[in-house]
């Protein structure tokens, strides 16, 4: 138990559904990321949110939309999906400030039909 | 942020050491070496960082080179439970956030 909780674990919808990912923390933490891992890809920074700031996001197609209502809470909306989007979406959180430590989610495991 | 340069994959006996090298040739003196693994289908987990000198938590050791051009990591006693994905990451000590880049790691396999 890594304090950082994400729900779904697992998500299956079709390419004109829209879904959200829902991570949650609880650990006092101030920055919160989304990543993206595909089958044997190694992990891809997708957005940075500091105070509820955005502050990075690396070029992900508008069919992804991040929302940060709050420090302890961070959701992925998803709409329009493709195929290949299809990999496991993992949260992290830290303390904003230099070599502070990411802690991360489970991750939801999803698949676009 | 530096590249780094892992082997692909070690294995490594049950209850002996397991070492895992990682190559930062390009690394800045402001930038830290950062350990994490990823056991199959979690998210990664933080094992260990360091600047110049060389560190120890509870779960390991990391060894770097007195030129920081390269570093190990020491699991004392292996388990079977350390199978997993290693990744060897450098970063600047900046203050906009933990924004850690992933390459591809190491798999490490424990065998009993």
């Amino acid at each position: 138990e890594t304090g950082v909780t994400q729900t779904p674990r697992h998500l299956v919808m079709g390419m004109t559904n829209k879904k959200s990912l829902k991570c949650e923390q609880h650990l006092g933490h101030n920055a919160m990321y989304w990543y993206k891992q595909s089958a044997k890809k190694p992990l891809e920074l997708m957005f940075v949110y500091n105070f509820k700031e955005q502050t990075e996001n690396n070029s992900v197609p508008s069919r992804f939309s991040p929302e940060c209502p709050n420090s302890s809470h961070l959701f992925l909306h998803l709409h329009t999906l493709q195929p290949e989007d299809s990999a496991l979406y993992l949260c992290a959180s830290s303390l904003w400030g230099p070599s502070e430590k990411l802690f991360f989610g489970s991750g939801t495991q999803l698949s676009v039909l | 942020d530096a590249k780094t340069t892992q082997p692909p994959s070690m294995d490594c006996a049950e209850g002996r050491a397991a070492n895992l090298p990682c190559n930062h040739s390009t690394i800045s003196g402001n930038e830290y070496v950062y350990w994490y693994r990823q056991i199959h289908s979690q998210g990664p987990q933080y094992i260990i960082h360091g600047l110049k000198n060389n560190e120890t938590n509870e779960m390991a050791s990391l060894i770097i080179t007195e030129d920081r051009k390269s570093s190990t990591l020491i699991l004392p006693h292996a388990t079977l439970r350390d199978t997993a994905v290693y990744y060897c990451i450098v970063r600047v000590t900046e203050t906009s956030g933990s924004r850690l880049t992933f390459g591809e790691g190491t798999q490490l396999t424990v065998n009993p």
